[in-house]
């Protein structure tokens, strides 16, 4: 069974600190996508970045940064010197590869709610 | 840059009403889904559409739900005989055909309240 585990409920940092926020998942698949997507207050679901199960290279975006490791089951995303704007609830998000009928449907964590202090 | 459009923006229903979600997907996209999120909780599948049928379909998708594709651009979610359990807010997404794990791009969502 697919399952994604975000442990961490709520992250409180003071500006311009670093943060990382934990994803950790299940699958008996060996073709999967990992996920992450931003949710502001304002309620929308925000796409962030896709990696499939054969990349593990990490990827780093101007002050994001997310660090895949197959052996531990984690997708861990970084972000460099926070900012305010950055306060939202972050998910983590699972999916399994195409067998040509596969719906790609997407298995959430339950969200890391993120509080940027000023 | 497109996206995926969603009416109403909230939706106030008394109990053992229908009620009908629209959704508007990205126009070159062929799968359509339909999410949940009860206030504070995680976000969860309801449904998969592609090819003018369901795909797959969660167990919290029951009977009193369904979806329909009625022209080429409208993507609905009706809910037969809405309960209180049922206010949640009520995602669309689309993703285009793909190999697997192509991105989800949601609407704002619609915001559902049972009376």
């Amino acid at each position: 069974a697919q399952k994604v585990t975000q442990a961490q409920t709520e992250i409180s940092v003071v500006e311009k600190e670093d943060v990382t926020l934990d994803c950790v998942y299940e699958t008996r698949d060996t073709t999967y996508y990992l996920f992450w997507y931003k949710q502001p207050p304002s309620g929308e679901l925000v796409f962030l970045i896709r990696r499939n199960s054969f990349d593990e290279q990490n990827e780093i975006s101007g002050r994001y940064s997310w660090n895949f490791q197959k052996s531990t089951s984690s997708f861990n995303f970084t972000i460099t010197a926070s900012q305010v704007v950055d306060s939202a609830v972050y998910f983590c998000a699972l999916s399994e590869g195409d067998y040509g009928g596969a719906t790609n449907k997407l298995i959430f964590g339950t969200g890391t709610l993120l509080a940027v202090q000023p | 840059e497109p996206e995926v459009t969603q009416t109403p923006s909230h939706q106030v229903t008394q109990m053992g009403q229908e009620v009908i979600l629209r959704c508007v997907p990205i126009s070159n996209h062929l799968y359509f889904y339909w999410y949940r999120q009860i206030l504070g909780q995680k976000v969860e599948f309801l449904v998969s559409f592609y090819n003018n049928e369901i795909s797959e379909k969660s167990e919290i998708f029951d009977d009193q739900f369904s979806v329909e594709r009625p022209d080429g651009s409208n993507f609905t979610l009706k809910i037969r005989s809405t309960k209180l359990e049922d206010s949640a807010m009520y995602f669309c997404a689309s993703s285009e055909k793909s190999l697997g794990g192509q991105p989800q791009h949601f609407g704002d969502g619609t915001r559902l309240s049972i009376l």
